[in-house]
């Protein structure tokens, strides 16, 4: 049962545009969220972080908002660069467990 | 600071085989977590080693077995090789069991024909 999803494969934004990537989920006891970034050949490289307490994260370009009613979070990177092309994967951790939930991640391409 | 490093990077095996990959945490970290990732998914979590000990497992079967050393560095052993395990085995590091950041290695490629 996939309970972090993020159910759009790929995403191509304009150079200096915003880019908005999107996670579900559906376990309410998730105590953590967390974006990564991957590029090929390459693990998982971690972006931001979000506490479940919180609804909002902000780290330079990149911002985290969490929608817990929703169960939904969002990435938004402004503005988006070619260097930001990857595939970036939500994740979620209940910290009873200790057992990090990927989606299945969003491809991101930055038109220049 | 060395990173979170795997060991190899490629491995072709085949159907019954049996396979072992290794990892080396993040300077600093006692935590490793193992990780499958098939094509066009996301990492699925495999199990935990801290202390030298399997503390949480992930919906894989017995064939998957590990191993963590003193010096924190660990072992994935998959016996019985089938063509779907063939994935990026990913290891990740954190710094005790409640880390909140897991820091990733580049994995290794299996190939199971």
């Amino acid at each position: 049962d996939q309970q972090v999803k993020q159910n759009s494969p790929s995403l191509s934004v304009q150079e200096g545009r915003i880019s908005i990537l999107n996670c579900d989920y559906t376990n309410s006891m998730f105590d953590y969220f967390l974006w990564y970034k991957k590029y090929p050949a390459e693990g998982p490289t971690f972006l931001i972080s979000i506490s479940s307490i919180k609804d909002k994260n902000e780290d330079g370009r990149f911002t985290v908002f969490l929608n817990k009613s929703a169960k939904h979070l969002s990435l938004h990177i402004v503005p988006s660069q070619p260097g930001d092309s990857a595939v970036y994967f939500c994740a979620a951790l209940k910290f009873t467990g200790n057992q990090f939930y990927f989606g299945t991640g969003t491809s991101l391409t930055v038109i220049p | 600071d060395a990173g979170v490093t795997q060991s190899p990077t490629h491995l072709i095996k085949t159907r019954g085989q049996q396979v072992t990959l290794r990892c080396s945490p993040k300077s600093g970290h006692d935590t490793v977590s193992w990780y499958q990732q098939a094509l066009g998914q996301g990492p699925q979590f495999i199990f935990q080693y801290y202390e030298e000990e399997e503390r949480q497992r992930g919906n894989f079967p017995d064939r998957f077995s590990g191993h963590q050393f003193p010096n924190y560095s660990s072992e994935l052993n998959v016996n019985a090789l089938l063509l779907g395990d063939s994935a990026l085995y990913l290891c990740a590091s954190s710094l005790g069991l409640s880390g909140e950041k897991l820091f990733f290695g580049s994995g290794t490629q299996l190939s199971v024909l």
